[in-house]
């Protein structure tokens, strides 16, 4: 069975910095992989999503993700960090055999500092 | 526009009653699920279904029944046998393994 560690639960960053989520799975072949944005009391919103090919996903406000097999990680990036991307994310790991069915982090708050 | 509708948004339910939370797609997705989200604790899985008229029970099914009478329905009926049921509850349909998530519905017990 497929899981997904997201070692941070808080992450507290200043508007402008850089950011960095990290997001660990464990599946034997190789997952798809998601990351869900969900503000208080929404629903989640995918920003991106691997499949398959290049390594390095772009999503939706300006965040990107980097699948690395070695490390079975699947960490968020985001270059310049604005007051609204305060928010909780959420990485998601789905297996080909299995239905398509996702398993959930934890999920990390991040907070953003004027 | 495509998407799903989740309803009521906030409910409250006194002690020993049955609720129901509605669920409704327009996405023609085979796949629904319902999650429970408790602060700290991520998503929990309490039921999915693959196909209209099929169902499983998810990780923390005890207490929670589901129907899926027509593909775009999916509504979940928080019973009395649920001990603890205040939460915020999210519905989503899948296809490919897309989700699309509702905008959820917060369950109050008074």
């Amino acid at each position: 069975a497929q899981s997904v560690t997201q070692p941070d639960i808080h992450i507290t960053v200043s508007e402008g910095a850089s950011l960095e989520l990290r997001c660990n799975y464990s599946y034997g072949a190789t997952p798809y992989l998601f990351w869900y944005v969900q503000s208080p009391g929404q629903g989640l919103q995918l920003l991106l999503k691997y499949f398959s090919g290049d390594t390095l996903v772009q999503g939706i406000k300006g965040f990107e993700a980097e699948f690395k097999r070695s490390q079975s990680s699947f960490n968020l990036r985001k270059p310049s960090v604005h007051w609204s991307d305060a928010a909780e994310y959420f990485c998601a790991v789905g297996a080909r055999n299995a239905g398509n069915m996702l398993t959930f982090g934890g999920g990390t708050r991040l907070m953003v500092k004027p | 526009d495509g998407g799903i509708t989740q309803s009521p948004k906030y409910l409250f339910r006194k002690e020993g009653q049955n609720v129901t939370l509605s669920c409704e797609q327009n996405l023609n997705h085979d796949a629904m699920y319902w999650y429970r989200q408790d602060p700290g604790q991520g998503l929990r899985l309490i039921y999915y279904s693959q196909i209209v008229n099929d169902f499983q029970k998810g990780d923390i099914a005890e207490g929670y029944s589901v129907s899926r009478e027509k593909k775009e329905s999916f509504p979940l009926t928080v019973t009395s046998a649920q001990k603890n049921p205040t939460a915020f509850y999210l519905c989503a349909s899948s296809i490919d393994a897309i989700y699309t998530f509702g905008s959820g519905t917060r369950l109050t017990v008074v």
